[in-house]
């Protein structure tokens, strides 16, 4: 039971291109986040969905969309990458917003 | 956004040493946490804290909620060498997200 999973874990693409970060938890918790950590700004929140079917804005969510039809995943699409997204990507879980639980990341390069 | 504030940035210890950290904010909080990444893995949770003044305990780990509701401690006592990486505060105020900090790089010296 790997509990919280990221695929993939690396990825390159080129400027323009639409790219999906996929997360996929086994816990069944409701709450879902993205985040994005990069040198200087730490971990900057994008995206959550507090259950299925609901989805909010978080500090950087512009160029990024998500969805959230099942409990257990929670899919980031890029839909015109930018080498501006050049980062690491974390998705996390949690039984109520504030204790979280982290993958073990996608580091994404935009060339 | 708002970070909090930790200090110091980065610390070099030897093994053995006891290790001390702190994390500050000008909002209060209601729930503090703290958390350790590796390079190349993703932040694990260590401690969380509900209730200014709480002391809490992880093993050689101690964390403590401040009094004020601004601040957080966090305290390792004889470190060993996996305790190397980075320790990241976060506080959570009811707003659904977490407030991090700009972390602790922690090294040991051989």
């Amino acid at each position: 039971d790997a509990g919280i999973t990221q695929s993939p874990r690396y990825k390159i693409t080129e400027t323009g291109r639409q790219v999906t970060l996929m997360c996929h938890q086994t816990w069944s918790h409701s709450y879902m986040f993205w985040y994005r950590q990069d040198l200087g700004h730490g971990l900057r929140l994008i995206y959550y969905s507090a259950a299925a079917d609901i989805t909010d804005k978080g500090e950087v969510p512009d160029g990024y969309v998500v969805s959230r039809s099942k409990t257990e995943n929670f899919p980031l699409t890029l839909e015109s990458a930018t080498r501006s997204q050049t980062s690491v990507y974390f998705c996390a879980t949690g039984t109520g917003s504030y204790e979280q639980y982290f993958g073990p990341g996608t580091r994404l390069t935009v060339t | 956004g708002q970070q909090l504030n930790q200090s110091p940035q980065s610390m070099f210890i030897q093994e053995g040493e006891d290790v001390s950290m702190n994390c500050t904010s000008s909002s209060i909080f209601n729930t503090w946490l703290w958390y350790k990444q590796d390079p190349g893995e993703g932040p694990v949770l260590l401690i969380a804290l509900y209730k200014a003044g709480e002391l809490t305990s992880n093993g050689r780990l101690t964390a403590q909620f401040g009094i004020t509701r601004k601040d957080s401690f966090l305290n390792i006592s004889a470190s060993i060498p996996s305790d190397v990486g980075i320790y990241f505060c976060a506080g959570y105020f009811g707003n659904e997200k977490l407030t991090f900090g700009t972390g602790t790089r922690l090294t040991i010296i051989p």
